[in-house]
């Protein structure tokens, strides 16, 4: 069942490290996956997506990664800065009609 | 850049009292979402609508719950007689049709006394 106030992974790096959030998802039959990032009193912020026929995608200062066999997906993001702080949520589309399902958060700090 | 945008950022209702959540998506978007996030959990999917009509509901969004799209423009999210457990962030999306990414906006803060 659901837990009530989940409390998030956190992750704490210094400023200009590199930052590895990792997500497990739960649907093999899902095809999409986006990364968002979601700051205090603010919806969440699209970053990065990636198809299930890929493995890995780069944008500007952050990749994906996706491993099909574990259902497994990881954002790295490089050069973290005081600005990357924020949750950040992993999600998968489990059908052409787009309906998301959000894992639980993982919290970034970031250490100047 | 154009963004989906909520209003109003913050409603405060009497329990047993209807609400209506108001959203304008990203003009050229087909697919509208509605999503809610109680308190330090996680996002959770209400409903989708696609040309008029809704195409996918989760259990929460039982028949106390209605989306409407009265105009071109807006898209909103009625809650006919609102319970405690209602009180959370509700955040609309909307889907770009060539990326399938989701844009949400800064969602509603709802507060149910």
């Amino acid at each position: 069942g659901e837990s009530v106030g989940l409390h998030l992974p956190t992750l704490s790096v210094q400023e200009g490290d590199n930052s590895i959030i990792n997500c497990a998802y739960s649907n093999s039959a899902s095809d999409y996956f986006i990364w968002y990032k979601q700051e205090s009193g603010k919806g969440p912020q699209f970053i990065i997506d990636i198809r299930s026929n890929m493995d890995k995608r780069q944008g500007q200062r952050v990749t994906v990664l996706l491993n099909k066999t574990v259902k497994h997906l990881s954002l790295q993001i490089a050069a973290t800065q005081p600005g990357d702080s924020a949750v950040y949520f992993c999600a998968e589309r489990q059908n052409q009609g787009g309906k998301l399902i959000f894992g639980q958060g993982t919290e970034l700090s970031v250490k100047p | 850049e154009p963004e989906v945008t909520q209003t109003p950022s913050h409603q405060v209702t009497q329990m047993g009292q209807e609400v209506i959540l108001r959203c304008v998506p990203i003009s050229n978007h087909l697919y509208f979402y509605w999503y809610r996030q109680i308190l330090g959990q996680k996002v959770e999917f209400l409903v989708s609508f696609y040309n008029n009509e809704i195409s996918e509901k989760s259990e929460i969004f039982d028949d106390q719950f209605s989306v409407e799209r009265p105009d071109g423009s807006n898209f909103t999210l009625k809650i006919r007689s609102t319970k405690l457990e209602d009180s959370a962030m509700y955040f609309c999306a909307s889907r770009d049709p060539t990326s399938n990414s989701q844009h949400f906006g800064d969602g509603t803060r709802l507060s149910i006394l």
